[in-house]
C-alpha cells in the first residue's frame, strides 16, 4: 500500500451515466494528480492539483470534470464517456516541493460501453 | 513534443543475471528522472529516482543518469523471477509537477 486509496476499483458504464472516481491521499502531501493509462500508450497527464487548487487541466474534454475539497481527496466526475474512454484512471499525490516523486493509488479500471 | 523513449521489449534475461533497461528523453531542461515497476494488473510503483549525473544505488537496483547524452538507465542486479514486470521510466520536464512517462519496457525474467 502507497498511502493512496482509490474507489472503486472497478467500474463498468454506460455512455449516458454520470459516475464518480474517488481519490484519498493519507501522505500529507498537497499535490494530487489525475492520469489515464490506456493499452500501449504512456501515462496521460490529466489535471494536477496544489493545495485544491487547479494548476493544471491538459487539454481533457469536459465530460471529465476534477473535483479537489482539500489536499487530500481527490474525485473525477464522469458524464456521457465514450467508449475511447476506457482504461485505467490513476490518482497520484506528492509533495509540492523536491525531485516531485508521485505515488499512485491502485487505480480505477474503466469500461464505458 | 517532449518525449520519452524506452524499447517495449520485452527483455528476457536468466535468473541471477543483470537486466538493463534503458531510456532517452529529449527535454535537455530536464530535472529529475524517475522509475517506476508496474506489475501486470496493478499501478506503478516508485522504485527509484535520480537528479545528479552519475549513478545512484539502492539494493539490487543502480539508476545510472547522463544528461549530456539525455539518457537514463535502470540496472537491476541478480534479477529474480519477482522481477518481471514493466518498467516506465518518467522525466520531469516543464516545471517540476509534470512528469512525462515513456511506454515501458517489459522485462521477463526465467527461472
Amino acid at each position: 500500500e502507497t498511502g493512496v486509496t482509490q474507489t472503486p476499483r472497478h467500474l463498468v458504464m454506460g455512455m449516458t451515466n454520470k459516475k464518480s472516481l474517488k481519490c484519498e491521499q493519507h501522505l500529507g502531501h498537497n499535490a494530487m494528480y489525475w492520469y489515464k493509462q490506456s493499452a500501449k500508450k504512456p501515462l496521460e497527464l490529466m489535471f494536477v492539483y496544489n493545495f485544491k487548487e487547479q494548476t493544471e487541466n491538459n487539454s481533457v474534454p469536459s465530460r471529465f470534470s476534477p473535483e479537489c475539497p482539500n489536499s487530500s481527496h481527490l474525485f473525477l466526475h464522469l458524464h456521457t464517456l465514450q467508449p475511447e474512454d476506457s482504461a485505467l484512471y490513476l490518482c497520484a499525490s506528492s509533495h509540492n516541493r523536491g525531485y516531485n516523486e508521485q505515488f499512485f493509488g491502485p487505480g480505477t479500471r474503466l469500461t464505458v460501453l | 513534443q517532449k518525449e520519452v523513449e524506452q524499447n517495449s521489449g520485452p527483455l528476457s534475461v536468466p535468473e541471477g543475471a543483470i537486466a538493463s533497461l534503458n531510456c532517452t528523453y529529449s527535454d535537455r531542461g530536464s530535472q529529475s528522472f524517475f522509475w517506476y515497476r508496474q506489475y501486470s494488473g496493478k499501478s506503478p510503483e516508485l522504485i527509484m529516482f535520480i537528479y545528479s549525473n552519475g549513478d545512484k544505488e539502492d539494493g539490487r537496483f543502480t539508476a545510472q543518469l547522463n544528461k549530456a547524452s539525455q539518457y537514463v538507465s535502470l540496472l537491476i542486479r541478480d534479477s529474480q523471477p519477482s522481477d518481471s514486470a514493466t518498467y516506465l521510466c518518467a522525466v520531469n520536464t516543464e516545471g517540476f509537477q509534470k512528469l512525462v512517462f515513456g511506454t515501458g519496457t517489459r522485462l521477463l525474467v526465467s527461472p
